[in-house]
């Protein structure tokens, strides 16, 4: 089983729909979590964090974490076809002396349709 | 301010030849990885360094592969005797600290392509 796990898409959604694209993790020392949004040919761009239980938001993106259920998720409010883009999850399990090291889901391909 | 910068962006490199891939982090960066992402997935661990010590290679695929940052800022990663399965963008990242906290700021990548 890999560390993380993303629904595989792809995604489309219509031009002000909420897009929402879910995560799993398989480790419960997880500490932290990220959301990386990576348009095609591009490198992953940090879009939010989150560290504990609840929501979290930014904007038109809110990060939700439920440890209990190893599931993270974000939610795009308002989409925008400039939100078309993979997004990666990436989840930080402390291992051994690297603290910060990621483990990056395969990511969810997001369409927005005008 | 000044993001993750690595060159080349593009390597094009025959079988066997050995490449050297550069990565200067966001000054003032303590923390330095590196990772490799193949086409459609996420991008894999490598190698970790704090300041100039590296504390983590266990991600590194074979001995080819070799990660230094003398001087705890910029870091070189050299691939000997590249094979074809070593295609891939390889990126680096720089966090301000130390911990599971911290957030990563990616460099553009390089894109190496063994022939």
């Amino acid at each position: 089983q890999k560390e993380v796990e993303q629904n595989s898409g792809p995604l489309s959604v219509p031009e002000g729909a909420i897009a929402s694209l879910n995560c799993t993790y398989s480790d419960r020392v997880s500490q932290s979590f990220f959301w990386y949004r990576q348009y095609s040919g591009k490198s992953p761009e940090l879009i939010m964090s989150i560290y504990s239980n609840g929501d979290k938001e930014d904007g038109r993106f809110t990060a939700q974490l439920n440890k209990a259920s190893q599931y993270v998720s974000l939610l795009i409010r308002d989409s925008q076809p400039s939100d078309s883009a993979t997004y990666l999850c990436a989840v930080n399990i402390p291992r051994g002396s690297t603290l910060g090291r990621l483990y990056f889901g395969r990511g969810t391909q997001l369409t927005v349709w005008p | 301010g000044a993001g993750v910068s690595q060159s080349p962006r593009y390597k094009v490199a025959k079988r066997g030849q050995d490449v050297a891939l550069r990565c200067d982090p966001i000054s003032g960066h303590v923390s330095l990885f590196w990772y490799q992402q193949a086409l459609g997935q996420g991008p894999e661990f490598l190698t970790y360094f704090q300041n100039e010590a590296q504390l983590d290679k266990s991600g590194l695929p074979s001995d080819r592969f070799f990660a230094e940052r003398p001087e705890g800022s910029v870091s070189t990663l050299k691939i000997q005797r590249t094979q074809q399965e070593d295609s891939a963008v390889y990126l680096c990242a720089s966090s301000l600290i130390v911990g599971a906290n911290s957030e990563q700021y990616f460099g553009p990548g390089t894109r190496l392509t063994v022939t």
